[in-house]
C-alpha cells in the first residue's frame, strides 16, 4: 500500500465544471503539498498546507489532519487546467508522493 | 533567477555513459532534495541535503548514483554506467529550512538509449 493515495487517477470534465481531487495518507505529516505537472515534466507547487484551508484564484485546498485527508478543488474549470495534479506529504525531510491525478478539461 | 533551475532540461545518453545533472536552488535555501519520476509514476525520493551534507541518501538506488553539494548551494547528481532503467525525469526542490515551503525545478528528462 502506498503511503499517499490519490483519487481519481484520471478525470475528464467539461469546461466550467467543479472538480475535486482527493488525497489520503498514512504517514506522519509536517505539511502537505499540492503540485501541478504539465506535459513536459515541469512541476509547480500550488499549495502547502498544514491545517485548514487555502484559496488561490479558482483553486481551493483543504486538509483534515485527524482524518489524514486533503482535497484540491477547482472551480469553473478551464482547458488550461488540464495537467497532472500530485499530492505530496512531507514528513521531516522526506516527501511521499501520490501517483497523480490526470485531469483533462474539455472545451 | 528567482526559482529552482535545473540543467540540462533534456539529456540523451548511451547506455554505459556517465552523466551529471545540475540543480541551482533558490538563493539562501539550505535544504535541497533530489527526486526521480519514471513514466506514469509519482516521484520517488533520492537524496536530501541540509547545507553541504547529505542528511539522508537512503533513496539512492545503488552505488552508481552519487550527489554532491560542495558549497551548500548548487548540487550535482552524478550517474555512472547509465542503464536504460535510469531513464526518468529527475526533479530537484529546495526550501529555506526543513519545514518551510519547497519549490520545485522543472526537471531534467534523462533518456538512456
Amino acid at each position: 500500500k502506498n503511503e499517499v493515495e490519490q483519487s481519481p487517477q484520471n478525470l475528464t470534465a467539461q469546461e466550467g465544471e467543479f472538480i475535486t481531487i482527493n488525497c489520503s495518507y498514512s504517514v506522519g505529516i509536517s505539511a502537505l503539498h499540492w503540485l501541478q505537472q504539465h506535459p513536459g515534466g515541469g512541476i509547480v507547487s500550488l499549495f502547502m498546507l498544514s491545517s485548514g484551508k487555502k484559496k488561490h484564484g479558482r483553486l481551493i485546498a483543504t486538509i483534515n489532519i485527524q482524518e489524514k485527508h486533503s482535497s484540491l478543488h477547482i472551480t469553473a474549470s478551464h482547458p488550461r487546467d488540464s495537467a497532472v495534479y500530485i499530492c505530496a506529504v512531507r514528513f521531516l525531510n522526506k516527501f511521499y508522493f501520490g501517483s497523480g491525478t490526470k485531469l483533462n478539461v474539455k472545451p | 533567477g528567482a526559482g529552482v533551475s535545473q540543467t540540462p532540461s533534456n539529456k540523451v545518453t548511451e547506455k554505459g555513459k556517465y552523466v551529471e545533472l545540475r540543480c541551482d536552488p533558490i538563493s539562501g535555501h539550505t535544504a535541497l532534495y533530489w527526486y526521480r519520476q519514471s513514466l506514469g509514476q509519482g516521484p520517488e525520493f533520492l537524496i536530501y541535503f541540509q547545507g553541504t551534507g547529505a542528511a539522508d541518501d537512503s533513496g539512492l538506488p545503488n552505488d552508481r548514483f552519487f550527489a554532491v553539494r560542495p558549497e551548500g548551494s548548487v548540487s550535482t547528481l552524478k550517474i555512472q554506467r547509465t542503464e536504460r532503467g535510469d531513464s526518468a525525469v529527475y526533479l530537484c526542490a529546495s526550501s529555506l529550512a526543513l519545514n518551510t515551503e519547497a519549490f520545485f525545478g522543472q526537471g531534467t528528462r534523462l533518456t538512456v538509449v
